[in-house]
């Protein structure tokens, strides 16, 4: 079944700097791949996706990458604002039910 | 109007009890799960059904039984509780694969097994 793992477990950057947290999984047959953060304290919530058929997305400040011969994607955070500390969770689309399947998660901390 | 709601939030218990957690999403979807997230944060799977039926049994106790009334509706009913069952649990509805399975989680259930 699919497997992903997630580096780094923490994260700690300056305000204004960038972040990057970077996934790998072992499933090739995967084509869905989202990036969830969550609060302390409150629900995962999705803030981007990518789908297999693309190699990069963008939402201000939040960019998406994969590379699937390399089966591997990542998330880019620009001018990290301390509002953007969190716990992120990569996913992967995998197994024939396709059911996501999380990493262990990146704490970020972005410091005043 | 929440789109996907649990309830009881908090839930202090002492062990062997018997509990169950409740969940209800109004997104119209046909998919619904429970995760459990420990103390590491770890986000494991437990149930998924669709359309009332199990899809996912991932590998959890029978303590654990998941109920479906219907496809809005995924109970979790927790048997004789131990220690290590102290987590959240967090109830899920997805969209269609097809369109992309983007999943939303309800606020959570903190249960305290003392």
């Amino acid at each position: 079944g699919e497997n992903v793992e997630q580096h780094p477990s923490t994260l700690s950057v300056q305000e204004g700097d960038s972040a990057v947290i970077k996934c790998t999984y072992s499933d090739s047959a995967s084509n869905y791949f989202p990036w969830y953060k969550q609060e302390l304290g409150k629900r995962p919530q999705l803030i981007i996706d990518i789908r297999s058929n693309v190699g990069e997305k963008k939402d201000q400040r939040i960019a998406v990458t994969l590379n699937k011969t390399a089966k591997h994607f990542s998330l880019h955070i620009t001018e990290t604002q301390p509002e953007d500390s969190a716990v992120y969770f990569c996913a992967a689309e995998g197994g024939s039910q396709g059911n996501l399947i999380f990493g262990k998660g990146t704490k970020l901390s972005v410091k005043p | 109007d929440t789109a996907v709601s649990q309830t009881p939030k908090y839930l202090v218990t002492q062990m062997g009890n018997d509990k169950s957690i409740k969940c209800e999403q109004n997104l119209g979807h046909d998919t619904m799960y429970w995760y459990k997230q420990d103390s590491k944060k770890f986000l494991k799977i437990m149930f998924s059904y669709n359309n009332k039926e199990l899809i996912i049994n991932e590998t959890v106790p029978n303590r654990f039984s998941p109920k479906s009334p219907d496809k809005a509706h995924l109970n979790l009913h927790i048997n004789s509780l131990e220690l290590g069952d102290s987590a959240v649990y967090f109830c899920a509805s997805s969209t269609p694969r097809r369109i992309g399975n983007t999943i939303y989680f309800g606020e959570g259930s903190w249960l305290t097994v003392v």
